[in-house]
């Protein structure tokens, strides 16, 4: 299966601090790049995306920053706050299969 | 609206036995994809359906596991001969025709004894 990687695999963050969450893929044919949100016995949901023809997204706290070069995405939370604690899932969107890929997950904890 | 809705919650079956899932999207939606997660794992892909197109069954792991969509809404996941290593998560999001955003439902969770 096409491989996408996410780093770190688990992030402690004081409150009020920046928690910044990397993916990493291979495929070129990727159109679309999402970051979900899970909290635990929840299915994920959307929190922000990109499309490849802009370099950042910024919603609210969220901030989306993409570099198609290099074939990197991250999100950053500014201002972390305790119920931000989660898993994060990047999930890049496969333009030929229109599937989508997902990350092995980011498990969040903001300490208050 | 009504979002994603998935049942049964909870499925504590015996190994050998049959199991179905069901999935029902939002209304309107016409891509439905089937998604497994196994405990602190992220989501492995395993059909997606779009309209009345063919199916994309390339992530269904064996023969045991099948899916089919009716009318174009309602989805079964079907798991036939259940093993141990089937107990997961079993999610469903639906989709517009575009595909973009995906709305979830709260999952499955499938024990297998």
């Amino acid at each position: 299966q096409q491989q996408v990687k996410q780093s770190p695999q688990s992030l402690i963050v004081q409150k009020g601090g920046i928690s910044i969450i990397n993916c990493a893929y291979e495929n070129t044919a990727f159109d679309y790049f999402p970051w979900y949100q899970q909290f635990p016995g929840k299915g994920p949901a959307l929190l922000i995306a990109i499309r490849p023809d802009v370099s950042e997204k910024k919603e609210g706290r969220f901030t989306i920053s993409f570099n198609k070069s290099a074939k990197q995405f991250s999100l950053h939370i500014m201002d972390s706050q305790p119920g931000d604690s989660a898993t994060y899932f990047c999930a890049p969107r496969d333009n030929y299969g229109q599937n989508f890929v997902f990350g092995p997950g980011t498990r969040l904890s903001v300490l208050p | 609206g009504a979002g994603v809705s998935q049942s049964p919650s909870n499925k504590v079956t015996e190994k050998g036995k049959d199991v179905e899932l069901r999935c029902d999207p939002i209304s309107g939606h016409t891509a439905l994809y089937w998604y497994r997660q196994s405990l602190g794992q992220g989501l492995e892909f395993l059909i997606y359906f779009q309209g009345n197109s063919a199916p994309d069954k390339s992530g269904l792991p064996s023969d045991r596991f099948s899916a089919e969509r009716t009318g174009g809404s309602v989805s079964t996941l079907t798991i036939q001969r259940t093993q141990q290593e089937d107990s997961a998560v079993y999610l469903c999001a639906s989709s517009t025709r575009t595909g973009y955003e995906q709305y979830f439902g709260p999952g499955t969770r499938l024990t297998v004894t």
